[in-house]
């Protein structure tokens, strides 16, 4: 099955700064590449997502960039700011055919110091 | 639309006690998941399902049963709760397709003795 690696799994930048997330991923076949954020005691949200026929989505302050070929998705945000501080999961999957699930990365923990 | 929604929000069991945790959604997905969380191993699979009467395996499956009766239901059966069950249940659904969006339960948070 599908593996994902994600680091750091801590992170802790200044206010204003950017922070990177990268995963990499082991099954060739998987397209999808969500990223999730989740605050404290809440529960994960969709920030941003890619799909493999693209190589970078923006919005905003958050981007991500897909390179298929080394099996390597990353986070980027700019200009952090305190409200950005939560856990960030990577994610992958295989959405074509009748299956569809998700496999998370443990997480990296943003901490944006004011 | 209320989402998608867990109950209970918390709940205490005993070894050996067995329990249901609820969840429900009202978006019509076909779609629906299971996924524990424990400090530092992120959000794991349980069990999943494609559809009303479809069911599946995901990452960790034991010692749990999982049915889909209905599109809007997904109940999620401990059998004989271990302490190694402590943890955040989440539920998730998402419509079939492309790629969509999953979206999460507020959770439950689960304590074995």
């Amino acid at each position: 099955g599908e593996n994902v690696e994600q680091h750091p799994s801590t992170l802790s930048v200044q206010e204003g700064d950017s922070a990177v997330i990268k995963c990499t991923y082991s099954d060739s076949a998987s397209n999808y590449f969500p990223w999730y954020k989740q605050e404290l005691g809440k529960r994960p949200q969709l920030i941003i997502d890619i799909r493999s026929n693209v190589g970078e989505k923006k919005d905003q302050r958050i981007a991500v960039t897909l390179n298929k070929t080394a099996k390597h998705f990353s986070l980027h945000i700019t200009e952090t700011q305190p409200e950005d501080s939560a856990v960030y999961f990577c994610a992958a999957a295989n959405s074509g055919g009748s299956n569809y699930k998700l496999t998370f990365g443990k997480g990296t923990l943003l901490t944006v110091n004011p | 639309n209320a989402g998608v929604t867990q109950t209970p929000k918390f709940q205490v069991l005993k070894t050996g006690q067995s329990m249901t945790l609820q969840c429900a959604q009202d978006m019509n997905h076909e779609y629906m998941s299971w996924y524990r969380q424990d400090p530092g191993m992120g959000l794991r699979l349980i069990h999943y399902s494609v559809g009303a009467g479809i069911t599946d395996q995901g990452e960790v499956p034991n010692g749990y049963n999982v049915s889909r009766s209905t599109t809007e239901d997904f109940p999620l059966r401990l059998l004989s709760a271990a302490p190694s069950q402590t943890s955040v249940y989440f539920c998730a659904s998402n419509p079939a397709g492309d790629g969509y969006e999953q979206y999460f339960g507020p959770g439950t948070r689960l304590t074995v003795t």
